[in-house]
């Protein structure tokens, strides 16, 4: 059974750095791989999405990677602001969806 | 891109009643929607896997007699959960693919 663990649990950070949040999953049979924002009490705002056969998406100042044989995506928030702050998630889509266990993001002003 | 609501956003309710949940594509139809569950704190867990026209599928330790799921139309599916009790409050979200997966908005359940 696919198994999706993000690491940190929790990150903070003071204003205007630069930050990468890690997903790891277990099984390389992927159809894509979507990493996605949720703020308190919300639903989920999805940030980018990478099909199996790409590398990177590019998005304002995230971008994700994806290496689909180590089994790992990061995400990469530039110029980190406020507004940021919020539990990011990454899933896998193989066969089912599953869901990484969250990294909490708050940013200093 | 593609809109999916759920309704209501919030609800309460006494133990032992039942509280539906509709999960709708708005612009797009869906022969498959998924729900989640997630508790405080905690990130979002699969629950069952609603097929048009056919059974629904659940996963592991999700009884499918307590939350009965109805896909009756390419654009609605619908999450029952009967008996409710405390232990049941939680945050419910579905999602449904277009090309990617695209999620409702929640629904927060409290059962008094």
């Amino acid at each position: 059974k696919q198994e999706v663990t993000q690491i940190p649990a929790a990150l903070s950070v003071p204003e205007g750095e630069n930050l990468v949040l890690n997903c790891s999953f277990t099984d390389s049979a992927i159809y894509n791989l979507q990493w996605f924002r949720q703020d308190p009490g919300k639903g989920l705002t999805s940030l980018l999405l990478i099909q199996s056969s790409q590398r990177e998406q590019t998005s304002g100042r995230l971008n994700a990677s994806l290496d689909k044989s180590s089994g790992r995506s990061t995400l990469y928030i530039a110029a980190s602001q406020p507004g940021d702050s919020a539990t990011y998630l990454c899933a896998v889509t193989g066969n089912q969806f599953y869901f990484g266990t969250g990294t909490s993001l708050t940013v200093i002003p | 891109g593609a809109v999916v609501s759920q309704h209501p956003s919030w609800v309460i309710c006494k133990s032992g009643t039942s509280v539906k949940i509709e999960c709708r594509s708005l612009d797009f139809q869906a022969t498959t929607m998924f729900w989640y569950r997630q508790f405080p704190k905690q990130s979002l867990m699969l629950m069952a896997t609603s097929n048009e026209g056919s059974k629904a599928t659940y996963e592991q330790g999700v009884e499918k007699d307590k939350f009965l799921i109805n896909h009756a139309s390419l654009t609605l599916s619908t999450l029952t959960v009967t008996s409710a009790h405390p232990e049941d409050s939680s945050f419910y979200i579905c999602s449904a693919p277009s090309g990617e997966q695209f999620f409702g908005p929640g629904t927060r359940l409290t059962v008094l």
